[in-house]
């Protein structure tokens, strides 16, 4: 099956440092990738849709000013958490669709465990 | 718009047992539908989905579920549990039409297996 990484997988910031998360499809073109965020023992919230060459669009009570989404190749999105705060310390998944097929699967990084101190 | 309901965050099973996790949707148009597995501290794997033709959908790890339009169902079943099934479940819902868009995930069920 289609391959999507994540980098890094565990990182540990100071408050009100700037951390960047990357989403990679490796065997396959995403035109769109999601980006998500789980609280433990929760399920996923979905937090914006990246669209490769455009803006990216984020759902309601998601500051896009504080989580900075960039998808510049058809391969790599990026979630920079800007000014991390304590309270920003979560799991955060990314996803990605396969351009080339029509059911809407999509496949999963396997997360990135942000905290910050 | 659609929608997503598992009915039991939490499942326990005895190891051999039938694993039967439900998943009620709402959708305005044909759904596409998905159930996930997650591993802690893992990102979401497939399990198996449905999205055209058969309505008995075989998945990887012995699971299998059921497309029941009349009862807006996508429940998820496994003969005989294993140690290894112990995770978190997901079930998902897009619509058929809707191809680019977000998943809408239900809150999950944990399934416990005990030997």
């Amino acid at each position: 099956g289609a391959v999507v990484s994540q980098h890094p997988s565990r990182v540990i910031c100071k408050s009100g440092t700037s951390v960047k998360i990357e989403c990679r499809s490796l065997d396959f073109q995403a035109t769109t990738m999601f980006w998500y965020r789980q609280f433990p023992k929760q399920s996923l919230m979905l937090m914006a849709t990246s669209n490769e060459g455009s803006k990216a669009t984020y759902e309601q009570g998601v500051e896009k000013d504080k989580f900075l989404i960039n998808h510049a190749s058809l391969t790599l999105s990026t979630l920079t958490v800007t000014s991390a705060h304590p309270e920003d310390s979560s799991f955060y998944i990314c996803s990605a669709r396969d351009s080339g097929t029509g059911d809407n699967e999509q496949f999963f990084g396997p997360g990135t465990r942000l905290t910050v101190l | 718009a659609q929608s997503v309901t598992q009915l039991g965050s939490h499942v326990s099973v005895s190891e051999g047992a039938l694993v039967l996790l439900r998943c009620n949707y709402s959708s305005s148009v044909p759904p596409y539908l998905f159930w996930y597995v997650q591993y802690p501290n893992q990102g979401l794997q497939l399990l198996l989905k449905y999205t055209t033709g058969a309505t008995l959908v075989k998945g990887i790890n012995g699971f299998e579920a059921e497309f029941k339009k009349s009862e807006t169902s996508f429940h998820l079943t496994k003969p005989s549990a294993h140690m290894s099934d112990a995770a978190e479940y997901f079930c998902a819902v897009s619509g058929a039409n809707q191809a680019g868009t977000a998943l809408i995930f239900g809150k999950g069920t944990t399934l416990s297996v005990s030997s």
